[in-house]
């Protein structure tokens, strides 16, 4: 199965920034079939991103994917008050689906 | 727009069989594949397998000799049974719609809602 590491493991930033959050798989994820997802403490994961790069309905603009292969990126911009969770990347190239293990947004 | 609510037995004893149901709303189950994802508390996610509407299958090889996972098309609910459960097994149990495409029979997809979660113990 492929793995995914995220990194950093959490980052610490203050709202206006930017936010760079990385996500390596242990192969090359077929088709950039890639997705990132937001938890907030005591909420279901809520879907970001779908094939790399492609924001879901809904989602604002400050949220862009990038990458390829086995190096994904999420960048969130300008950083919201509500920006601070838990973001999880997630490959559905190849089964079984999995997820990497998380990386924790948090104010500075 | 489409809603998923989990519903079943908050505890569990070691050794029985983890039943959950999730409930579809505001859509049809048809046309879809549906998962379920489970979270131990404070870690990670960890997809547990899929059905496809018509009822076929695929579960994670970590857990596929305990899981199976049915549908009820009439009641637009599908179900989630894991059996000889232990204590590593406690997590909330999330279902999910998935999204996106089947290429050459092979299914790519992710995941778009999701129900709300429910935490099942396992204790005795």
């Amino acid at each position: 199965e492929i793995v995914l590491t995220q990194s950093p493991g959490t980052l610490s930033l203050s709202p206006g920034e930017r936010a760079t959050l990385s996500c390596r798989a242990s192969q090359s994820v077929s088709n950039n079939y890639l997705a990132w997802y937001q938890q907030k403490p005591g909420q279901a994961p809520r879907l970001l991103i779908y094939g790399a790069s492609s924001r879901a309905t809904g989602i604002p603009d400050r949220f862009s994917g990038s990458g390829s292969g086995t190096d994904f990126t999420l960048t969130i911009s300008r950083l919201e008050p509500e920006d601070f969770a838990v973001y999880y990347c997630q490959q559905y190239g190849s089964s079984p689906y999995t997820f990497g293990q998380g990386t924790k947004l948090e104010i500075k | 727009q489409v809603q998923l609510q989990e519903s079943g037995p908050g505890l569990v004893k070691p050794s029985e069989t983890l039943s959950l149901t999730c409930t579809v709303s505001g859509g049809s189950i048809s046309g879809y594949y549906w998962s379920w994802i489970r979270q131990p508390p404070g870690k990670g996610l960890e997809w547990i397998g899929y059905i496809y509407y018509s009822g076929s299958t695929n579960y994670n090889p970590s857990l596929k000799s305990r899981v199976t996972i049915s549908v009820d098309t009439s009641k637009n609910q599908f179900s989630l049974k894991l059996s000889s459960v232990t204590t590593a097994d406690t997590a909330v149990y999330y279902c999910a719609r998935e999204q996106g495409r089947t290429i050459f029979g092979v299914v790519h997809n992710w995941f778009d809602p999701w129900g709300q979660g429910t935490l099942v113990t396992v204790s005795s």
